[in-house]
């Protein structure tokens, strides 16, 4: 079945960077693309970037534009969100979530990833 | 930014009873309208894509309608395991954005 595993929590330090990996299996990875949403606490979803997987085209929210980068590696299906110049604020779970081009909808979300910001 | 406005932001009801939760947009946006569901700890589930598609493996009492500005996700007999926020998202413009959610509670 369609997975998307991410990897572990993470705590970091303000003005450090941060790498979230997001392995998907079950699918053609080349067929659809990724996106990031992220969730502070208590707080509502929060769309960030999408990717697509075929040609690597790019779309970040105004947000997050120049701090955030996404990549893939297509060898290992694997999908990849950095965040620099992290702030407290951006303490948040952080997902990943297969895109269906057919309007846009986010259909298979990953396990999440806990990123934590203090000094 | 295409803002989205949910309401209610919460709403209390009784298993049975038939629920609707509204979201309009401050534009124009067709059919770009997808439905999630999200339960406390648990990443978000797709309910309703294009404003009124079911996706697949999500119970019938679940529907969504409108198209333009306004929408509406309607749950027709609510669940004990249909407890959980619901957001809508437009994917209209290349900058997606997310309602800010609807808390549904047992009554």
């Amino acid at each position: 079945q369609v997975q998307l595993v991410q990897s572990g929590a993470e705590v970091k330090k303000p003005g450090a960077s941060v790498t979230v990996s997001c392995k998907t299996s079950g699918y053609t990875f080349s067929s659809y693309g990724i996106t990031w949403v992220r969730q502070a606490p208590g707080q509502g979803l929060e769309w960030m970037a999408w990717l697509s997987a075929n040609n690597g085209n790019t779309n970040y929210a105004q947000k997050f534009q120049g701090r955030v980068t996404m990549t893939t590696d297509t060898s290992t299906s694997t999908a990849y969100m950095e965040l620099r110049s992290l702030r407290s604020d951006d303490t948040a779970v952080y997902y990943c979530a297969r895109l269906v081009y057919t309007y846009y909808n986010m259909d298979v979300w990953g396990t999440g990833t806990t990123v934590s910001v203090s000094s | 930014d295409i803002q989205m406005t949910q309401s209610p932001s919460s709403l209390s009801a009784s298993v049975g009873d038939r629920v609707s939760i509204t979201c309009r947009a401050a534009q124009y946006i067709g059919k770009y309208v997808n439905w999630y569901q999200q339960k406390p700890g648990k990443a978000p589930r797709l309910l309703i894509y294009a404003a009124s598609s079911l996706q697949g493996g999500v119970p019938s009492r679940f529907s969504g309608s409108g198209s333009g500005t306004d929408f509406t996700l309607t749950i027709s007999s609510l669940q004990s395991e249909d407890f959980a926020t619901y957001y809508c998202q437009q994917s209209y413009s290349t900058l997606w954005t997310f309602g800010q959610g609807t808390k549904v509670e047992i009554k």
